[in-house]
């Protein structure tokens, strides 16, 4: 079965730097969220999107943007990188709702190191 | 969403049940019981969930307690590949005013299985 694709998988920036990580979700699933999850963390939600809309927003830095475009696909921006933000960036998917509580299907992952 | 208190770390016998307990207290009565786990640095994977009856798929079994403030997620034969970080969370049905929200990762409980 398909699963949520993202790319790159591996990324190196220095600090200040900008850079942009893209995730494919499953085919028909129109949701999109955003995690963090630092050295040694446990995932940190970042934002959501539904139907290219912005829908829940966690902890995601205002030097981060994201949006969700037409056929789906969602990117996250990030710009004048810091040390701290080397971490993986996990993109998760969820299908349409018709009624009740949907699962996450999740990448995996974008390992980002900033130097 | 309501808090979850997990133990950090459990052992288990290759091929017996894992039983992973998991403290919800304030959970509300709109609110579900999720489990996920995260095999070292890989996306998060969903399992199973459940509301008030016990719930059974082909991955595992979950129990909630009569008065709901207590789960267990179980694991019939567990394999070395079970060795993971297991996350209880306890959410709103993921969409709420037409939005999608995010899953907030507690602690969880670090699972290993034993050869």
């Amino acid at each position: 079965a398909a699963g949520v694709i993202q790319s790159p998988r591996h990324l190196i920036k220095e600090k200040r730097e900008t850079a942009t990580l893209k995730c494919y979700p499953i085919p028909r699933h129109d949701t999109v969220y955003w995690y963090q999850q630092g050295p040694g963390q446990d995932p940190q939600f970042l934002i959501s999107f539904y139907e290219k809309m912005q829908s829940d927003k966690g902890s995601i830095p205002d030097r981060f943007s994201a949006q969700q475009f037409s056929d789906y696909h969602s990117e996250l921006n990030m710009s004048s990188l810091e040390l701290g933000d080397s971490a993986l960036y996990f993109c998760a998917s969820s299908p349409p709702p018709v009624m009740g509580p949907y699962e996450q299907y999740f990448g995996p992952g974008t390992r980002l190191t900033v130097t | 969403d309501a808090k979850t208190t997990q133990p950090p770390s459990m052992d288990c016998a290759e091929g017996r049940a894992a039983n992973l307990p998991c403290n919800h207290s304030t959970i509300s009565g709109n609110e579900y019981v999720y489990w996920y786990r995260q095999i070292h640095s890989q996306g998060p994977q969903y399992i199973i969930h459940g509301l008030k009856n016990n719930e059974t798929n082909e991955m595992a079994s979950l129990i909630i307690t009569e008065d709901r403030k207590s789960s267990t997620l179980i694991l019939p034969h567990a394999t070395l590949r079970d060795t993971a970080v297991y996350y209880c969370i306890v959410t709103e049905t993921m969409y709420s005013g037409g939005g999608a929200d995010g899953l907030t990762f507690g602690k969880g409980t670090h699972l290993i299985i034993q050869p």
